[in-house]
């Protein structure tokens, strides 16, 4: 099956400083998605960005689809953004996930 | 619309019990999975289901679990008998999938499972 690759496995910031996480896959896929999963368990779909580049607030994230790799920005981080954020793609109609990254923001 | 609901939020059994999970999916979508979070196996997707319809049920990982989805409003995740090894977080998630188009899975809030 496709293989997911997420890097770095863990990450401590200050908060206000910026950080970039990476995502590799292994085979084309029809879509990607970015979740973050808070301190509570909930996960919150980030991004739906099987290519090109979107943003949403502090957030943005790219995906160079014919490189096979995606990267989700945080930017002026702040402690609520602490969690493990998740890469998962679609090949036809399932999701395969990475092993995340896991990110704590300190005051 | 209130997203994907679970129930139980948390679940504690002994082994050899009947556990069922449940979800109610976003009203309208018509693609429905659940999904298995463990330390050990990260988060995997044991099946997903198409207008009530098992599409995929690969990852499921032995004959104790099944799972019906009866309507588009509803879907069970039953484990007999449960073992210590079930114990997980299962989630739900639900999307309208359609061809060519956004294809967002949008996730419930999960069950805790222990099985003592």
């Amino acid at each position: 099956g496709i293989q997911v690759e997420q890097s770095p496995p863990d990450l401590i910031l200050q908060e206000g400083a910026n950080s970039t996480l990476r995502c590799n896959f292994s085979d084309s896929v029809n879509n990607l998605q970015w979740f973050h999963q808070n301190p509570w368990g909930q996960l919150i779909n980030l991004f739906y960005i099987p290519s090109g580049t979107k943003q949403n607030g502090r957030l943005s994230a790219t995906t160079v689809a014919t490189e096979r790799y995606s990267l989700l920005y945080i930017s002026s981080s702040q402690t609520t953004d602490s969690g493990v954020y998740f890469c998962a793609v679609r090949r036809y109609s399932t999701l395969t996930f990475g092993k995340g990254t896991m990110l704590l923001v300190s005051p | 619309d209130a997203g994907v609901i679970q129930s139980p939020r948390h679940e504690v059994t002994e082994m050899g019990q009947e556990v069922t999970l449940r979800c109610k999916p976003i009203s309208g979508h018509n693609s429905l999975f659940w999904y298995r979070q463990t330390m050990m196996r990260g988060l995997e997707l044991l099946i997903y289901f198409n207008n009530n319809v098992p599409i995929d049920d690969s990852g499921m990982p032995e004959d104790r679990f099944s799972a019906k989805m009866p309507n588009a409003s509803f879907s069970t995740l039953k484990i007999q008998p449960s073992e210590p090894r079930d114990s997980a977080v299962y989630f739900c998630a639900s999307s309208l999938f359609e061809a060519g188009g956004s294809s967002t899975q949008y996730f419930g809030p999960g069950t805790r499972l222990l099985v003592l």
